[in-house]
């Protein structure tokens, strides 16, 4: 499969708890992106990689998230201290220049 | 804040006939991308379509065309003899007026193809 592939599909966490995502984009794309949609909308941007470098970060990510992508390969989003707020489908794209392809995205459920 | 305008959050449509998905933007470049995005039920988003706003042509695939009204900062998604697995959410999305190409999207509209 060369799509891109997310892990896990489903998370259900208890508050105040860490939970960690991770993304494997199409390996020649050098550009990633994590995104979060809720119920009813559309996908909001939360922050990308060209390569290794994180180069920008949405006023959505606090402080309590933090996204990694080491080596420029896979990409991690951990989300510290979980609140029920967090509860949302977590995306992520991978592109070689203005297309994106998408991922079947985590759905974190925070109770 | 750039934003992204649906105006239809639910749209039906009998099958094998035509519907038409409204979207506008704003944006003060001259030069970007526009795209409509599917994402079915409980499976991952894709790309429909997408034009590039330096183009007059309004771009077509198969079934899905557009209507790029550059002025107006109107992008409508036209989808001609719907079929059944049309059925899904549809986005309209914008590049952002950076280099990022990062997408921000519309609310959606919800597509039901009905037999």
């Amino acid at each position: 499969d060369t799509g891109v592939s997310q892990d896990p599909r489903h998370k259900i966490t208890k508050r105040g708890q860490n939970v960690t995502f991770r993304c494997d984009p199409i390996s020649e794309h050098n550009r990633l992106y994590w995104y979060r949609q809720t119920l009813g909308q559309g996908p909001e941007f939360l922050t990308y990689f060209q390569n290794e470098a994180q180069l920008e970060k949405s006023r959505l990510l606090s402080d309590r998230f933090s996204a990694e992508r080491p080596k420029g390969s896979f990409s991690t989003l951990e989300i510290q201290r979980t609140e029920q707020g967090d509860s949302a489908m977590y995306l992520c794209a991978s592109s070689p220049g203005p297309e994106a392809f998408f991922g079947q995205g985590t759905r974190l459920t925070v109770v | 804040a750039q934003t992204v305008t649906q105006s239809q959050p639910e749209m039906s449509v009998q099958e094998a006939e035509t519907v038409t998905l409204s979207c506008t933007y704003d944006t003060s470049e001259n030069n970007y991308y526009l795209f409509w995005y599917k994402q079915p039920p409980s499976r991952q988003m894709i790309l429909v379509i997408r034009q590039e706003a330096y183009k007059q042509q309004n771009a077509t695939e198969n079934r899905f065309s557009v209507n790029f009204q550059k002025a107006a900062k109107s992008f409508s998604l036209k989808i001609s003899d719907s079929q059944l697995g049309d059925t899904a959410m549809y986005f309209c999305a914008s590049e952002a007026m950076d280099s990022s190409y990062k997408l921000i999207f519309g609310s959606g509209t919800r597509l039901l193809v009905r037999p």
